[in-house]
Formats: C-alpha cells, sequence, structure tokens
C-alpha cells in the first residue's frame, strides 16, 4: 500500500473554496485514491474517488495530475459543518479490504 | 435511512468482564468490517468477513473475536476487555471491493 501525506490540519472561512493536497509518491500502477470525511463521533464516510484527471460529485472535486504522485481534494464553498478530519487513501481494488487510515487532515471552518 | 446500524451508541462494561457489540446492515453487502479507533486516532482494521469467510489482522489480539450469523449482522466479542481496549469501534461494509460504508459506531468504556 502506497503511503500517504497530508497536513495535520487546516483553517479556512465560510464560503471558500478548501483545497486539501495529498501526496503519494510510490503510488502504483493499479491504485485508486480515495478520500474519506470523518466527523466526530461518526463513522468516516466517502467521499470521492479517482484513478486520473479529474472526478467532481456533488460534494467534492478530485484533482490527479499525470504523474499521480500527488492528488487535491478541493471542497466548494465551505460551510461551518464541513470541519471534519479527512483521510485520503491509496490502494488497488483489493486495498478497498484492507483500508489503511493515515492520520488525516483536520479541516476547520471558521465563521 | 440508517443503513448500517450499531447498537448500542454507548455501552460501559467492567474491567474482564466480556461484552458483545452488534452490528447490522440493510445494504445487503457481502463484506463487514470491524475498526477500532481510540481518541484522536486513525480507524485500526480488526479483521472482515467477506461473505461468510473471516479474515483477521495479524496485529488483532486474540482478545478480539466475531461472529456474522448472516448477511445482515455482525458482532464484536471482547472476552476480557482491559483499559486499553476503551475505543470507538466502527462497524462497516462493502459490495465486494467497492468503497466501505461505515455506522456511527459503538464507544466503549471500560470501568
Amino acid at each position: 500500500l502506497a503511503k500517504t501525506t497530508q497536513p495535520i490540519s487546516m483553517d479556512s472561512y465560510e464560503g471558500q473554496e478548501v483545497n486539501i493536497t495529498c501526496s503519494h509518491n510510490n503510488i502504483a500502477t493499479n491504485d485508486y485514491i480515495t478520500w474519506y470525511q470523518q466527523f466526530p463521533s461518526q463513522g468516516p464516510r466517502f467521499i470521492i474517488q479517482g484513478y486520473k484527471t479529474k472526478v467532481t460529485n456533488e460534494v467534492a472535486s478530485l484533482f490527479i495530475p499525470a504523474d499521480r504522485k500527488s492528488s487535491t481534494l478541493s471542497l466548494p464553498r465551505v460551510s461551518l459543518s464541513d470541519t471534519a478530519v479527512y483521510y485520503c487513501l491509496v490502494g488497488d481494488e483489493g486495498s478497498n479490504y484492507k483500508l489503511t487510515f493515515g492520520k488525516g487532515t483536520l479541516l476547520t471552518v471558521n465563521p | 435511512d440508517a443503513m448500517v446500524i450499531q447498537n448500542p451508541r454507548y455501552q460501559v462494561t467492567q474491567f474482564g468482564k466480556p461484552v458483545t457489540l452488534s452490528c447490522s446492515q440493510t445494504l445487503n453487502h457481502n463484506v463487514m468490517y470491524w475498526y477500532q479507533q481510540k481518541s484522536s486516532q486513525a480507524p485500526k482494521l480488526l479483521f472482515h468477513y467477506y461473505d461468510k469467510d473471516f479474515n483477521n489482522e495479524a496485529d488483532t489480539p486474540d482478545n478480539f473475536q466475531s461472529r456474522r450469523p448472516n448477511t445482515s449482522f455482525c458482532f464484536l466479542d471482547i472476552r476480557s476487555p482491559g483499559l486499553g481496549d476503551a475505543a470507538m469501534y466502527l462497524c462497516a461494509t462493502s459490495r465486494s471491493h467497492q468503497p466501505q460504508h461505515f455506522g456511527d459506531g459503538t464507544r466503549l468504556s471500560i470501568l
């Protein structure tokens, strides 16, 4: 499983776009990039998954450069309720059986 | 609608007294997982069931066991809880290698 590196914490304000970058220099050819969000006292929630270029859904976008050694989760116009820990995970489809969470990024959205 | 349901949300037990945590799902997913999450740490996989096949993580203590009587239910048994077993226990499900769906966890306290 490729190791991931994320900032420990980030601060933002309501209405801003927030970009959280994850480094995964040793990503393998078959690896996907997956992001989960976790609120206090709740289980992690799947946000988005991608392999290359750009993926967008109703809550976020995931940007993956051509070399795939990093990825950026983009949250448009954050609100106070987006304050949470965001985890970046990298692995092939088989690794979805063995999610290895890193330390994650604590995003704090301020009024 | 809750799809992965963990009961109870809070469980208190005595040191050394066996305790069972339960998880049920309405998603008809074939894979079910148990994670342990201690305060300010990332979730850590304990074991998972792929259909009826049990897969234990190498570093999961023998004190932790699991049962899956049918597709919908999975139990975590802690035979002799110690103070170090106080944590949030998260259940998750997936359809084969698809991203996992988590419950909101059971917070276990040991007296």
